[in-house]
């Protein structure tokens, strides 16, 4: 079945320096991949997303990595501050294929070093 | 544009009542979801509404559980005889039928005791 899971299930950073967290998936159908992040007592917040035929994605400080050969998945977030300390999640979609829900891991807690 | 509202934001009561959640989704979207998250996990998948048309419903979602969008707008979550194992953050999300982005709401957390 689906499948989306984490290597790591917390990860601690020194603040200015760059952080990468990983994530594993085992549908192959998927058609995109996004990361979240939650921050306590607040629902997921969107960060970024990468379509299937793409390998790599990049936002604000934040560049998504999609390697299919191994169904890998991986967020670097760039110069860490103490507001990225929270839950990253994956998840992944198949809306192409009609499927509206999103399936995510179970996340990874970050954490900022001062 | 306020985002994605859900009210209340706990919610403690006692087993075997019945409690009801509603969520505001961004006004524009025509899909809604509803997720359940535990703590240390991530949101697992409810059920999900095209304008008023409830068009999926996982396994979780057992016959204690009714979701309902009368109006295609807001929408309420239902849970019937209150059981422990109840006690998680309730999520909804929304999304326009054109993009892929799901806007999540802060949450409803539900403790039976």
């Amino acid at each position: 079945g689906e499948n989306v899971g984490l290597h790591l299930p917390t990860l601690s950073v020194q603040e200015g320096d760059n952080s990468i967290i990983n994530c594993a998936y085992s549908n192959s159908a998927s058609d995109y991949f996004i990361w979240y992040k939650q921050e306590s007592g607040k629902g997921p917040q969107f960060i970024i997303d990468i379509r299937s035929n793409m390998d790599k994605r990049q936002g604000q400080r934040v560049t998504v990595l999609l390697n299919k050969t191994v169904k890998h998945l991986s967020l670097q977030i760039a110069a860490t501050q103490p507001g990225d300390s929270a839950v990253y999640f994956c998840a992944e979609n198949r809306a192409n294929f009609g499927n509206e829900k999103l399936t995510f891991g179970t996340g990874t807690r970050l954490t900022i070093i001062p | 544009d306020t985002g994605v509202s859900q009210n209340p934001r706990h919610k403690i009561t006692k087993r075997g009542q019945n409690v009801t959640f509603r969520c505001d989704p961004i006004s524009e979207h025509n899909r809604l979801y509803w997720y359940r998250q535990t703590l240390g996990q991530g949101p697992e998948f409810l059920t999900y509404f095209q304008n008023e048309a409830q068009l999926e419903k996982s396994r979780l979602l057992s016959d204690r559980f009714s979701a309902e969008r009368p109006k295609g707008s807001f929408s309420t979550l239902e849970i019937q005889r209150t059981e422990q194992g109840d006690s998680a953050m309730y999520l909804c999300a929304s999304r326009s039928g054109q993009g892929t982005r799901y806007t999540f709401g802060s949450g409803t957390r539900l403790t039976v005791v």
